[in-house]
């Protein structure tokens, strides 16, 4: 069946990028998805990108989808601590109904 | 968040008991969902919901029961709770089915432990 992975851990330093990858499998994936989980919060959306796309830009964010490698990256430019928190990759397929969540990278960022 | 309310926020309760979860959500959307999050795990679909009264089970169904009388409220009942369903219950909420581009909206979750 499908899958999405990730990575466990990522620690960088404030003010540095951060890279957080995705891998998945459905090669009819309609949109993809990074969500930003915060201590005791809910999943909270912070950018999606439609499979056609290779590149979507959103003030500090960047989204990279390379679909031949059915690979997705989030860069976060100039990280500052208040982006320590759990990122969730996750892949959809409308044609499916199908919405499938990676387990999560934990971003540390130290000063 | 978007309107959803979880509750209760948190819950001990013993093994064999019933526990009913509830979500309500004010965004008058056709979707609502329920996951549980684990570690090594991530989110994974128990129920869903596509109108009143229209549910389907997801990939961890088995334990659960849900019911969507209101627009607004999807209730997760656990008729009798075992250690395993300890976890983190997330509700969501979306205007159109999964993978699309209106994403769905998580509510700030609801703590299980079952002792």
């Amino acid at each position: 069946g499908e899958d999405v992975e990730q990575s466990l851990f990522l620690s960088v330093r404030e003010g540095d990028s951060s890279v957080i990858n995705c891998t998945y499998t459905d090669s009819s994936s309609t949109y993809l998805y990074w969500y930003k989980q915060e201590p005791g919060a809910g999943l909270q959306l912070l950018t999606y990108i439609f499979s056609n796309m290779d590149m979507k830009q959103d003030q500090r964010l960047t989204v990279l989808l390379n679909k031949k490698d059915k690979h997705l990256s989030l860069r976060i430019a100039d990280t500052q601590t208040g982006d320590s928190a759990i990122y969730f990759c996750a892949e959809g397929n409308y044609n499916t109904d199908k919405l499938i969540f990676g387990t999560g990278t934990r971003l540390q960022v130290f000063p | 968040d978007a309107g959803i309310t979880q509750s209760p926020r948190h819950k001990v309760t013993e093994t064999g008991t019933p526990v009913t979860l509830r979500c309500h959500q004010t965004e008058n959307h056709r979707y609502m969902y329920w996951y549980r999050q684990d570690p090594g795990h991530g989110l994974r679909l128990i129920h869903y919901s596509y109108g009143v009264k229209d549910t389907d089970k997801g990939e961890v169904s088995d334990g659960y029961s849900v019911s969507r009388s209101k627009t607004e409220d999807f209730l997760l009942t656990l008729e009798s709770a075992t250690s395993s369903q300890t976890s983190v219950y997330f509700c969501a909420i979306s205007d159109q089915g999964q993978g699309g581009n209106q994403p769905q909206h998580f509510g700030d979750g609801t703590r299980l432990s079952i002792l």
